[in-house]
Parts: structure tokens; sequence; C-alpha cells
């Protein structure tokens, strides 16, 4: 089977608290592509960060930080000192040879002031 | 500005009354799909197209039309609308590169109303 599991469906902070979004992907693939999306309430998809499965290599963009483990097929998100801006649906995805992108069913995020 | 373009942004029909969401990406990007989300099930796959005059269909292609005359367009079509197509559309494209996948290019969305 091959599918991305957000488990978390919503989660509430109040502003500047951390908060890491989960996911967890399966796929039998030796390479693949896993992404997260963010999606305001403006409806548009934002790319946020693309990791092939060759990299291990956390990464951090600003407030921003990806935790990449092949060993639990996991790719979690973390935002840092939350803040209202970052209220949005997360999605994680991810894309296998066939170029098919395998959408999470979306964590919903609200940071409260 | 490379992008994908996805018209109308928001449409309201009636059962039955056939509609086209048009899509049309400037990347010169081969891979170009449509996606529908709807409320606790993210996005999911309608039709998908390689390359000009090659598609085929992804998880939920029933009741949808697509075609790829040209690389850069790729129309959604409904041909009798229901109300259980009432969702957030995505048109999309991607390239490869080398091996390297850069991802996907996503429009701006489509919000279809069916009464």
């Amino acid at each position: 089977a091959q599918k991305v599991t957000q488990a978390q469906t919503e989660i509430s902070v109040v502003e500047k608290e951390d908060v890491t979004l989960d996911c967890v992907y399966e796929t039998r693939d030796t390479t693949y592509y896993l992404f997260w999306y963010k999606q305001p309430p403006s409806g548009e998809l934002v790319f946020l960060i693309r990791r092939n499965s060759f990299d291990e290599q956390n990464e951090i963009s600003g407030r921003y930080s990806w935790n990449f483990q092949k060993s639990t097929s996991s790719f979690n998100f973390t935002i840092t000192a939350s803040q209202v801006v970052d209220s949005a649906v997360y999605f994680c995805a991810l894309i296998l040879n066939t170029d098919k992108l395998i959408f999470g069913t979306g964590t919903r995020l609200q940071v409260f002031p | 500005e490379a992008q994908v373009t996805q018209n109308p942004r928001y449409l309201i029909t009636v059962t039955g009354k056939k509609l086209t969401v048009t899509c049309s990406q400037n990347m010169n990007h081969e891979y170009m799909s449509w996606y529908r989300q709807d409320p606790g099930l993210g996005l999911r796959q309608i039709y998908y197209s390689m390359n000009v005059e090659v598609t085929d269909k992804g998880d939920v292609p029933e009741g949808y039309k697509v075609s790829r005359k040209e690389k850069r367009n790729f129309p959604l079509i409904l041909e009798s609308p229901s109300p259980n197509q009432t969702s957030l559309y995505f048109c999309a494209s991607s390239h490869t590169g080398q091996g390297v996948h850069y991802g996907y290019t996503f429009g701006s969305g489509t919000r279809l109303t069916v009464v």
C-alpha cells in the first residue's frame, strides 16, 4: 500500500508555542519524494519543502524545520514560536516514480493570539 | 511569472449542465494533473496526463473527462455535473530532470457548486 497518514486532524496552540505536525508514509519504492504544502484560508496550495528519499538531512528554514527519518517512515514538520499567520491546513504528500502525488488528509493548525 | 492558471475561480451551476474548467501552464511541463479536495479526504487525483495526447485515470475519474491537445492546456470537463461533484478543484503541473522530481505547481483552485 502507498499512502500518507496525518493522524492529527486539528491542532490548536497559542502564539509563540512550538508545534509539530506528524506525517507517516508508506511505500515500497526506493526512490520517492516527500513534500509539505500549506493551504491558508484563501485556499491556494503553497509549497514549503521537498525532500528526496536519499537525503535524510534535516532542514531548517527560519521558524520551520523538518525531520525526515526513513527508519520510521516519518517526515515531521515543526513550527517554532508559532504565529497567527501560521494558521492553515498543512498537507504532507508523497511522489513516487509514477509521478503521482499522494496527499495526506491534512492537519488544520489554529494559532490563537 | 511561472504559473498554473485555472478558470473560473468560483462556479455555481445546475445539475446536468455541461461545464469546462480550464487549466493552462507556462512552464513547458510534461505532466499535468487534476485533483479534487473534499473535507476529511485530502486531495484525490481525478485524471493526469504524461504529455500531449496521453491521459489516464486517477483515483476518482467517474463523471469527468479531460483532454490534452496542447502541452500547456489541460481542461477538465464535467459532461453532466451532479451535486456530489461539488468540491474544490486544483490543476497542477510538474516536471522531472536528470532523475530529479521538482514537485508540483498548483493553480489557485476552482470552487465548484452543483445545485
